[in-house]
């Protein structure tokens, strides 16, 4: 079975802080998907970004980076110079092959940036 | 158009009612899911639709009855729904269950409250 943790319940940033969003998973499956979404107040689960288990690189998008560590079955999200409008639960999820996007979503973490 | 589109977006209805709530894309995904998450929960898969066949239903009440009735489309009805069954409904596409290696576009939900 999978599961995803995300152990911050809820974070709270001045403006311009760097924050970084734990996500820890587990799976057997040596093929799977690794996912973040950030849910805003108005509902959509928006995408920010997918890795698959052969990719340990890590990426970085703006202000956005990613760390993936097999070793610790960590995918660990930072944002630098976070902005109000950064303020949103974040999902970490995980899915495997021909499960298309049935997720398993971590708890989310709800991230509060204050001006 | 990748977007996801949900009516309604809320969604009041007592227990003796039946309701239908609808989802419809545009992006040629032949995967579609219902979601629901409770305040402050992650979302919890309901349903998997693919090729516009049920392919997962994850012990749902049958007081919910998901149909797909083509490639674009993909209700959810409603009937003596429980107090306890208030939530964020959430459609979600991807490209198919053999590729869960793209991106899942997620509607903005519908917020339904049983009274």
């Amino acid at each position: 079975a999978q599961k995803v943790t995300q152990a911050q319940t809820e974070i709270s940033v001045v403006e311009k802080e760097d924050v970084t969003l734990d996500c820890v998973y587990e799976t057997r499956d040596t093929t799977y998907y690794l996912f973040w979404y950030k849910q805003p107040p108005s509902g959509e689960l928006v995408f920010l970004i997918r890795r698959n288990s052969f990719d340990e690189q890590n990426e970085i998008s703006g202000r956005y980076s990613w760390n993936f560590q097999k070793s610790t079955s960590s995918f660990n999200f930072t944002i630098t110079a976070s902005q109000v409008v950064d303020s949103a639960v974040y999902f970490c999820a995980l899915t495997i092959v021909n499960y298309g996007q049935n997720f398993v979503f971590g708890p989310g973490t709800r991230l509060s940036v204050l001006p | 158009d990748t977007e996801v589109t949900q009516t309604p977006k809320h969604l009041v209805m007592g227990m003796t009612n039946k309701k239908s709530l609808k989802c419809e894309q545009h992006m040629g995904h032949r995967a579609m899911y219902w979601y629901k998450q409770k305040a402050k929960k992650p979302p919890e898969l309901m349903f998997v639709y693919s090729y516009e066949k049920l392919s997962i239903n994850e012990s749902v009440p049958s007081r919910f009855s998901p149909e797909c009735p083509n490639s674009s489309l993909l209700n959810l009805h409603l009937h003596a729904l429980q107090p306890e069954d208030s939530a964020l409904y959430l459609c979600a596409s991807s490209q198919d269950l053999a590729s869960p290696n793209t991106e899942a576009f997620f509607g903005q939900g519908t917020r339904l409250t049983v009274v």
